[in-house]
């Protein structure tokens, strides 16, 4: 399938290890926050979300971390599968009713 | 099944030539959204519409035309004025009924300039 991304951060990991992916925003007024999986060829989908009101939100595996103080956003993936190899996307509200998204991490997962 | 369709996946376009791309959404979402991405560049927003009948220009307009007559449609022109209009392009939709919720994703249309 096509590349979504040529020259993204990677981040390598074992099957089984945990991932951290993280993710600088630049909008300190932002509501909400967002992560996104893009596999090859395909659109983004929807993992998980936090409100500027949290500062940690757990899943099925993931985790998203919010610190407003230093605009930044983590995304902690508890062992991590081969199927989670794909490219991620942190994205904040603009302010103006869109989305920005960051430049993304590429996450390979070796067996 | 409810969800958003981008038609076609693949679309060729001559130089100078005008090319649309479709997108339909059966979520009954008020927000539609049109991104373009390109490698190492993550998702620029090219336009936004969030009612029938009303769209925003986004970061990255410029070359581009869109309509919302429907609000289940909201089609992308990609005009001769676009000078690097190669890109794989990506269409959204949320609900955005006055709280944040997330955008929901096609699987995308792959244009290339030959």
């Amino acid at each position: 399938g096509e590349s979504v991304g040529l020259h993204l951060p990677t981040l390598s990991v074992q099957e089984g290890d945990n991932s951290i992916i993280n993710c600088a925003y630049s909008n300190s007024a932002s509501d909400y926050f967002i992560w996104y999986k893009q596999e090859s060829g395909k659109g983004p989908q929807f993992i998980i979300d936090i409100r500027s009101n949290m500062d940690k939100r757990q899943g099925q595996r993931v985790t998203v971390l919010l610190n407003k103080t230093v605009k930044h956003l983590s995304l902690q993936i508890a062992a991590t599968q081969p199927g989670d190899s794909a490219v991620y996307f942190c994205a904040w509200d603009s302010g103006y009713s869109t989305l920005t998204f960051g430049k993304g991490t590429m996450l390979l997962v070796s067996p | 099944d409810g969800g958003i369709t981008q038609s076609p996946k693949y679309l060729f376009r001559k130089e100078g030539q005008n090319v649309t791309l479709s997108c339909e959404q059966n979520l009954n979402h008020d927000a539609m959204y049109w991104y373009r991405q390109d490698p190492g560049q993550g998702l620029r927003l090219i336009y936004y519409s969030q009612i029938v009948n009303d769209f925003q220009k986004g970061d990255i307009a410029e070359g581009y035309s869109v309509s919302r007559e429907k609000k289940e449609s909201f089609p992308l022109t990609v005009t001769s004025a676009q000078k690097n209009p190669t890109a794989f392009y990506l269409c959204a939709s949320s609900s955005n009924q006055g709280v944040w919720t997330e955008a929901f994703f096609g699987q995308g249309t792959r244009l290339t300039v030959v």
